[in-house]
Order: C-alpha cells, then structure tokens, then sequence
C-alpha cells in the first residue's frame, strides 16, 4: 500500500529557508491524486500549507502563499515543499498527505523548529 | 478562503454517551468535500469520514456524518474508551484548496 516519507532537517534558523521532501512508496505519484503539506505548531491545530498534483498545478493557503514553493519529482516519486523567511512561529510538525477522497495517507510527520 | 468553525470547542461526554459535534463553514461547501479526523496525543490525524458522510476504510460504524451546505456534525453514536481525541473537519477538493477547522476536543467527564 501507498506510504509517504518526510525528510528534511528539523532545526531551521530564523530567516532561513525550510525544505522538506516527501516520498511516495508502494504506489505512483502519478495519479489522479493531489498531495498536500499540512502542519502543526506545538498544542494547536491542523494548518494546511497547499498541494500539488502530478502536472504541477499547485495551491496555496493564501496566509502562506507569498513564502510557500511545492513541486513534484516525477522521476523520484516525490514532492517537497520550500518555506522561506521562517520565523519561530513556523516551528511545527510538517506532515506530507495524499488527498484521495480527504487526506487519507498522511506521513509519520516531522518536528521542525526554527531556532538559532 | 473558507473559514470552517468547530463547537464546541471542548466536549465532556462519559463512555457509553452520544456524542455530537459540529462544523460550521463561512460558505457553502460544493460537492460534499467536507471530512472528519481523530487526532489522538503524539499521532498523525486518521480520516474518519470524508464526502460529508462516507466511513473511511476500517472505520466503525458507531461514527456518521451528515449534513449540507454551511452546516456538518460528526456524531458517535455510544462513545468508547479510545474515541476520547481532538477532531478536526476539513473542507477540500475546492479551487481554494483545503482549511481545517480548529478542533474540538472531547474528553472523559
């Protein structure tokens, strides 16, 4: 079955630049599925960053939008998501998902804290 | 973008007891693209229920969603020991994209 892999560094200085990459295994990246970045600040709610397809068409949450790159690698069956000029407010659980009828496939998450 | 409110926002309830929560969205949600999550402690959020009332895989059927429009509940029709979480709707598959709404959390009284 379809599992997604995040990886990334998990300590970011501030005003530096977040990327993280996401893995799919067990299954194509090219489907008629969008994948989608969502995070978590410590003791708060779901956030939801945007979401790619296979073509590239992206979204974006428009709070995010002016700071927030995803693409897709075809050819690695992975996505990944580029945040710039973080600040401590962006220090989250960053989740990689599949959104096949709502976000049914969602990676183990990774911790990022931005800190100097 | 489409703001989706939750309530309450914290819900004590006893095992065995309905439990009935709600999601109110700023417009109208097109095509039923609206879901429900459990979220327990240090996990990744499960889908429970997504196109406003269709059971994720695995998922029992003491969970139902309904509703339409602007106005979506989540109920557990007789609470379990482990249904005791933080739930989230969601709104998606919009050109808008996604938003989730800020979670109610339901706790053993």
């Amino acid at each position: 079955q379809v599992q997604l892999q995040e990886s990334g560094p998990r300590l970011v200085k501030p005003s530096g630049t977040l990327s993280h990459n996401c893995v799919v295994s067990g299954g194509s990246l090219s489907t008629n599925n969008w994948w989608s970045w969502v995070r978590q600040p410590p003791g708060k709610g779901l956030e939801w960053i945007g979401e790619i397809d296979h073509g590239g068409t992206t979204n974006y949450n428009p709070s995010l939008k002016s700071r927030v790159t995803i693409s897709v690698d075809k050819s690695n069956n992975q996505f990944s998501l580029r945040l710039t000029s973080v600040t401590a407010a962006d220090t989250a659980m960053y989740y990689c998902a599949r959104s096949n009828n709502a976000f049914d496939i969602w990676g183990q998450g990774t911790m990022v804290t931005v800190s100097s | 973008e489409i703001v989706l409110t939750q309530s309450p926002g914290t819900l004590s309830l006893s095992p065995g007891e309905r439990a009935t929560l709600s999601c109110r969205a700023s417009q109208s949600i097109s095509s039923s693209y609206l879901a429900w999550y459990q979220q327990k402690p240090g996990q990744t959020p499960r889908l429970l229920i997504y196109g406003v009332s269709t059971r994720a895989t695995g998922i029992p059927d003491r969970f139902s969603g309904s509703g339409s429009g602007t106005d979506f509940t989540l109920t557990i029709s007789r609470l379990e020991p482990e249904d005791f979480a933080v739930y989230y709707c969601q709104q998606y598959g919009s050109s808008q994209g996604s938003t989730f709404g800020q979670g109610t959390k339901l706790e053993i009284k």
